[in-house]
């Protein structure tokens, strides 16, 4: 089955800094890859999202690139604010009928210091 | 319009009962997925439905985990003879997908379930 793996566990950046989250898939059959959002005891909420026919995406501060060959997209976030410290998640999944199961990677706590 | 829903929001047993766990999905979404959350991990998927039909129960750990979903709307999760182990946030999520064929999901605030 698919193995998502993600790093760094932990990333500290000052407020304005950039930050930056790389996860890595083992099925070369996943084509879709979206990131979340967890703040403490909250729902996983989704931030942004790639298909496998897209190398790039970006919704104002946030993007987030694709290389299918290497099987690794990365997370991208600008001018970081202390309202972006959360845990963020990576996924995969294969929806080749609309069907998505997502395998998700460990996590990054994300700490912007104002 | 109204997210996903989950009830109980906190759920404390003692070992060996049973617990039934309820998701309200985002109307019009036909598919459902559960998913298990320990501290410090991300989710892990244990069953997935489409429509009425659980398609895919592979994540579910043993036989004492059923889920269902009688009208294609909302779903139980029920764990027989609980064990400490089982204890965990479960999350449930919603997915538009058919006949938009979006796959993108939408997860409820979880259930945090304590087995005592």
């Amino acid at each position: 089955g698919e193995n998502v793996e993600q790093h760094p566990s932990t990333l500290s950046v000052q407020e304005g800094d950039s930050a930056v989250i790389k996860c890595t898939y083992s099925d070369s059959a996943s084509n879709y890859f979206p990131w979340y959002k967890q703040e403490l005891g909250k729902r996983p909420q989704l931030i942004i999202d790639i298909r496998s026919n897209v190398g790039e995406k970006k919704d104002q501060r946030i993007a987030v690139t694709l290389n299918k060959t290497a099987k690794h997209f990365s997370l991208h976030i600008t001018e970081t604010q202390p309202e972006d410290s959360a845990v963020y998640f990576c996924a995969a999944s294969y929806g080749g009928t609309s069907y998505g199961k997502l395998t998700f990677g460990q996590g990054t706590i994300l700490t912007v210091h104002p | 319009g109204a997210g996903v829903s989950q009830t109980p929001s906190n759920k404390v047993t003692e070992k060996g009962k049973y617990v039934e766990l309820r998701c309200d999905p985002i109307s019009g979404h036909t598919a459902l997925y559960w998913y298990r959350q320990s501290l410090g991990q991300g989710p892990e998927f244990l069953i997935y439905f489409q429509g009425t039909g659980a398609a895919d129960d592979s994540g579910l750990p043993n036989d004492r985990f059923f889920a269902v979903r009688p009208e294609g709307s909302v779903s139980t999760l029920k764990i027989q003879r609980t064990e400490r182990g089982d204890s965990a946030v479960y999350l449930c999520a919603s997915s538009p997908s058919w006949p938009s064929g979006r796959n993108e999901q939408y997860f409820g605030p979880g259930t945090r379930l304590t087995v005592t």
